[in-house]
């Protein structure tokens, strides 16, 4: 049974570059979640999708961040321009459906360095 | 406020020995749910464990106890024998029914065991 699948599992670029981190889901999970891990802020979540569509976005940072999840099975966040203080692991996680107690099934995530 | 605390930054055994990682939450929700996941040097969040809150059985998987006591707001993990492969950061993590799938996690411990 396939897990939660991101790529790639590292990216390292250059400030103000264009990055694009993909995920795609667990079959038959209907939300899709975005979390990103820094030493100073442990796990945060950036945004969420239900059946495709983002429910809540507050977590992202700022502009510069997006988020598109065009069909059930893979979702795009994507950071442009790219600065330093964006390097992190980036996670993507779903689960079935939305309650508490349910839990997330995460991928291996995207270590992503921005010099 | 921090709603997940995990005050041990870093811990380190020597094999064999047990360890206990603690976790301390905070919530006014009466329905809650708390987790723990692991997270090994490969990277991904691997699920172990997840209890309600009017479930306070302690529980024992292998080498593995949780004990959840609602008087002091804790939900303590407890490694018996440890071993090398134990060798990872642990992340305590709380849903709460008033926001959903909501995750607070934690800024995780993390466990060396030293053979």
């Amino acid at each position: 049974d396939a897990g939660v699948i991101q790529s790639p599992r590292h990216e390292v670029t250059e400030m103000g570059q264009e990055v694009t981190l993909r995920c795609k889901p667990i079959s038959g999970h209907d939300y899709l979640f975005w979390y990103r891990q820094t030493m100073m802020r442990g796990l945060e979540l950036l945004i969420y999708f239900n059946n495709n569509v983002p429910i809540d976005d507050s977590g992202m940072p700022e502009d510069r961040f997006s988020a598109k999840m065009p069909n059930a099975s893979f979702s795009t966040l994507k950071i442009q321009p790219s600065e330093p203080r964006d390097s992190a692991v980036y996670f993507c996680a779903s689960s079935p459906v939305h309650r508490a107690g349910e839990k997330l099934f995460f991928g291996s995530g995207t270590q992503l360095s921005v010099l | 406020a921090q709603k997940v605390t995990q005050a041990q930054t870093e811990i380190s055994v020597v094999e064999k020995e047990d360890v206990t990682l603690d976790c301390v939450y905070e919530t006014r929700d009466t329905t809650y749910y708390l987790f723990w996941y692991k997270q090994p040097p490969s990277g991904e969040l691997v699920f172990l464990i997840r209890r309600n809150s009017f479930d306070e059985q302690n529980e024992i998987s292998g080498r593995y106890s949780w004990n959840f006591q609602k008087s002091t707001s804790s939900f303590n993990f407890t490694i018996t024998a440890s071993q090398v492969v134990d060798s990872a950061v642990y992340f305590c993590a709380l849903s709460e029914e008033m926001t959903g799938n909501q995750f607070y996690f934690g800024t995780g411990t993390s466990l060396t065991v030293i053979p």
